[in-house]
């Protein structure tokens, strides 16, 4: 159980469009998923942490309003990357939590390269 | 800003040998998970720890969560090829409903 996909698994766009990934939760309801950005040989970023039917909440730094986040059913976040340059082309991971354990489940992530 | 620092950053060392990967902090952490991590996934949970001073044992892995809740180690005993991944703690700090603080990784390579 507690298993979390996303979507795609990788992607490459152009410089100045946008990219929509997902995350779901399988076999449970996520009350709350977060988002994550690695970089080649470096750990792992907060981003954001979403709520269903809620507000993300942006960690410092992070462009609310270039990474558009929707978390709009108990089993569906999606991260939106706007306007995508190439200094955004990293690994993108979610996490799902549910609301009967802290514990976080984490996706396989996505590669998003910029061209 | 919390931050966790890992050390060593880097390790290679070959099958047999016995190896720590050190999780320091200035703050105190309500838990302190490890994960490991493949190229190209997803890190993959391996032990939460939550008591100051508690030790889990895990097969080959002995992780201990230090008495002030600031520190953690994760030891691996006669490490083997398939041990070979991306290390990383991250700690959950009190009334952050869950956000996790992931330290700076520690790349093992464990050769024939």
């Amino acid at each position: 159980g507690a298993v979390v996909s996303q979507h795609p698994s990788w992607v490459i766009c152009k410089s100045g469009t946008s990219v929509k990934i997902e995350c779901r939760s399988l076999d449970f309801q996520a009350t709350t998923m977060f988002w994550y950005r690695q970089f080649p040989k470096q750990s792992l970023m907060l981003m954001a942490t979403s709520n269903e039917g809620s507000k993300a909440t942006y960690e410092q730094g992070v462009e609310k309003d270039k990474f558009l986040i929707n978390h709009a059913s108990l089993t569906l976040s999606t991260l939106t990357v706007t306007s995508a340059h190439p200094e955004d082309s990293s690994f993108y991971i979610c996490s799902a939590r549910s609301g009967n354990t802290y514990q976080q489940y984490f996706g396989p992530g996505t590669r998003l390269t910029v061209t | 800003t919390q931050l966790l620092e890992q050390s060593p950053q880097f390790l290679s060392i070959q099958e047999g040998e016995n190896l720590t990967v050190y999780c320091n902090s200035s703050s105190v952490f309500s838990s302190l998970q490890w994960y490991r991590q493949e190229p190209g996934e997803g890190p993959v949970l391996l032990v939460t720890v939550v008591t100051g001073g508690e030790v889990k044992k895990l097969k080959r892995l002995t992780f201990q969560f230090g008495d002030a809740r600031k520190d953690s180690s994760l030891h691996i005993t006669a490490a083997q090829p398939g041990d070979t991944g991306l290390y990383l703690c991250a700690g959950e700090a009190t009334g952050t409903a869950s956000k996790l603080t992931f330290g700076t990784g520690t790349r093992l390579q464990v050769t024939l």
